[in-house]
């Protein structure tokens, strides 16, 4: 079985401010963990994903993501908020069970301060 | 330009009818996925096909029905028997079965009255 848990539906910043959204998960096999954006009203865009191998990864619009075993977590995180960064943001996790099907959380909504 | 196109944006229908979803892909995948996002409950999975012909029920099936007879295009119907079928509806691709990231369609926001 794999779950998905994203801590704080909704997290504030201060435009220029650090973000970081949790994102912990549960697999009984090394997974593949994502994390996508979500506009109003549009629909999901691939920021970062980790397969193996290293486990900091870099995505796109300066958001990385450090993959923790021991912590089971897959926390994304950005230097400098900008009001672009508004948006609701979804983290996944694929673990091979058979069906290979993607496991999405309940999403966090980020609110950038200006 | 390759990508995932949905049709209607907006769709209004009456209480006890049918009514199907367009999702058409250019990305030559092989995979095809529908959600349904609700506010607060993030992405469920109604049906997925990972080869033309074929597709399997995902873990919100019930009052949906969908085909694969083409590999570019997968539609959904949402049926009488849905019971709440308000919702923004995604379609998804990813390029085969397997662990690799699904690609998004821009939505398509359903309203039964």
């Amino acid at each position: 079985a794999q779950s998905v848990t994203q801590l704080g539906s909704h997290v504030s910043v201060s435009e220029g401010a650090l973000v970081l959204l949790r994102c912990n998960y549960s697999s009984s096999v090394p997974p593949y963990l994502f994390w996508y954006v979500q506009y109003p009203n549009q629909g999901l865009q691939l920021l970062l994903k980790y397969t193996t191998g290293a486990t900091l990864v870099k995505g796109i619009n300066g958001f990385e993501a450090e993959f923790k075993k021991s912590e089971t977590s897959f926390h994304l995180t950005k230097p400098s908020a900008h009001m672009s960064d508004a948006a609701e943001y979804f983290c996944a996790v694929s673990a091979v069970t058979g069906n290979e099907k993607l496991t999405f959380g309940t999403g966090t909504r980020l609110t950038i301060i200006p | 330009d390759g990508g995932i196109t949905q049709s209607p944006k907006y769709l209004f229908r009456k209480e006890g009818q049918n009514v199907t979803l367009s999702c058409e892909q250019n990305l030559n995948h092989d995979a095809m996925y529908w959600y349904r996002q609700d506010p607060g409950q993030g992405l469920r999975l109604i049906y997925y096909s990972q080869i033309v012909n074929d597709f399997q029920k995902g873990d919100i099936a019930e009052g949906y029905s969908v085909s694969r007879e083409k590999k570019e295009s997968f539609p959904l119907t949402v049926t009488s028997a849905q019971k709440n079928p308000t919702a923004f509806y995604l379609c998804a691709s990813s390029i085969s079965r397997g662990r690799y990231e699904q690609y998004f369609g821009p939505g398509t926001r359903l309203t039964v009255t």
